[in-house]
């Protein structure tokens, strides 16, 4: 298994503003995955964080609206930059691990509302 | 990319009745199928999986079935219980490759 800790759990953000979010994870991993959940909505992976590398990106996403960080082989952020109300979602990091590196793991998540 | 299609978005099932959620997808190097189980509020949590070499696993009250021809599976869940009740995601993944992909999520409701 895997304990991902990632922080804040929730914040209320003016528009305009920045929020980054934390992702610390209990042991070495390559990959940490950053996904968006709409309300009601499934798994949108936004980024790819490789250590030593710039992310990966999906399309619709980039990296001047969110920046991602990877400084160590357990630590992540995801920023979201200069935020409006549709940014308004829950943000998910995520690891790999288990047998073949399938089983995905999760954090619990940071619920962001943009007034 | 992987495309990954579930249906139905929602599901209503009474209680003891099964329930059943299907999955297509359109890479045919996916070789890993996970289930991941949503409660409200909280992070998904794998619940089942399969590979391609086999065409069903069963866990208890939950069983997976693989269709590699036809490039669907399938999630079964018999005398379903009112904490059965959460968002079911279906996903595809390539072993070695750590990249997953997401259905679009099926909310089960199970009645008392």
């Amino acid at each position: 298994s895997a304990v991902i800790s990632q922080k804040p759990s929730r914040d209320i953000c003016q528009r305009g503003t920045s929020l980054t979010i934390q992702c610390q994870v209990d042991s070495q991993v390559t990959m940490m995955f950053w996904y968006r959940q709409q309300p009601g909505q499934s798994l949108t992976l936004i980024a790819t964080a490789n250590q030593g590398s710039e992310a990966t990106y999906e399309s619709g996403f980039v990296i001047d609206k969110f920046p991602i960080s990877r400084p160590n082989l357990t630590f992540s952020t995801l920023t979201v930059s200069n935020m409006s109300p549709e940014d308004s979602s829950i943000y998910l990091c995520s690891v790999v691990r288990g047998f073949e590196n399938t089983e995905a793991f999760f954090g619990q998540g940071t619920r962001l509302t943009v007034v | 990319g992987e495309n990954v299609e579930q249906h139905p978005s929602t599901l209503s099932v009474q209680e003891g009745d099964s329930a059943v959620i299907k999955c297509t997808y359109s890479d045919s190097a996916s070789n890993y199928f996970p289930w991941y189980k949503q409660e409200l509020g909280k992070r998904p949590q794998l619940i089942i999986d399969i590979r391609s070499n086999v065409g069903e696993k069963k866990d208890q009250r939950i069983a997976v079935t693989l269709n590699k021809t036809a490039k669907h599976f399938s999630l079964h869940i018999t005398e379903t219980q009112p904490e059965d009740s959460a968002v079911y995601f279906c996903a595809a993944s390539t072993e070695g490759y750590q990249k997953v992909t997401f259905g679009t999520g099926t909310k089960l409701q199970v009645i008392p």
